[in-house]
């Protein structure tokens, strides 16, 4: 069965340092990876995704994620942590066998410190 | 705007009310979903629609009944509810329900509480 982990409920970092937000997979198959960030009283936007290639996805915001095929993870990251960069962050999994459904996980609050 | 609109942003209803929540997408995508987020739980998948035909129905509760007149227009009509349906409903679409892998585009969502 798939399923994502988001191990973290809530990740603090100051202002200026790097962040990181864990996520990890189980699925058959290839998967298809994705992050999505949800800012208060608002749907969820994505913010990259990885379905095949160079490990290191690029996205949105300065975000970036690292596939690991090994760790089934694909952990969230930012060199430079923005205040502005606060909200609720989501890990979501799909296969690749033609299925629709995403997997999100229980997603990870983000606070950036000033 | 992500492109996916809905309406109203927020509910409140009685549970002997009948309401109805709306989704609309001018993206030329295929394929709509609901999902219903609570607090401190996964999203979960309510409903998907692939050109207007449902193709999933994830053990929802009959007081849940969507409909999906054409490919940019998603309802989710609610009688009769219950206080534990209180949450954020998210509706989604994407290219392609079936090939693919390319996301979705949500909308900001409809806060629902039930007295």
């Amino acid at each position: 069965a798939q399923s994502v982990a988001q191990p973290e409920d809530q990740v603090n970092v100051a202002e200026g340092n790097p962040l990181t937000v864990k996520c990890t997979y189980s699925v058959s198959g290839n998967p298809y990876l994705f992050w999505y960030v949800q800012y208060p009283n608002r749907g969820l936007q994505f913010l990259l995704k990885y379905i095949t290639g160079d490990n290191l996805v690029k996205g949105s915001y300065g975000f970036e994620a690292e596939f690991n095929k090994s760790q089934t993870s694909f952990h969230l990251k930012k060199p430079s942590a923005l205040v502005s960069d606060s909200a609720l962050y989501f890990c979501a999994v799909r296969d690749s066998s033609g299925t629709y459904k995403y997997i999100f996980g229980t997603g990870t609050r983000l606070k950036v410190l000033a | 705007e992500t492109g996916v609109t809905q309406t109203p942003r927020h509910l409140v209803m009685g549970m002997t009310n009948k309401k109805s929540l709306k989704c609309e997408q001018h993206l030329g995508h295929n394929a709509m979903y609901w999902y219903k987020q609570s607090a401190k739980k996964p999203l979960e998948l309510m409903f998907v629609y692939s050109l207007e035909e449902r193709v999933e129905n994830n053990s929802v509760p009959s007081r849940f009944s969507p409909e999906c007149p054409n490919s940019s227009h998603l309802f989710l009509h609610l009688h009769t509810l219950q206080p534990e349906d209180s949450a954020l409903y998210l509706c989604a679409s994407s290219q392609d329900a079936r090939t693919g892998g390319y996301g979705y585009t949500f909308g900001s969502g409809t806060r629902l509480t039930v007295v």
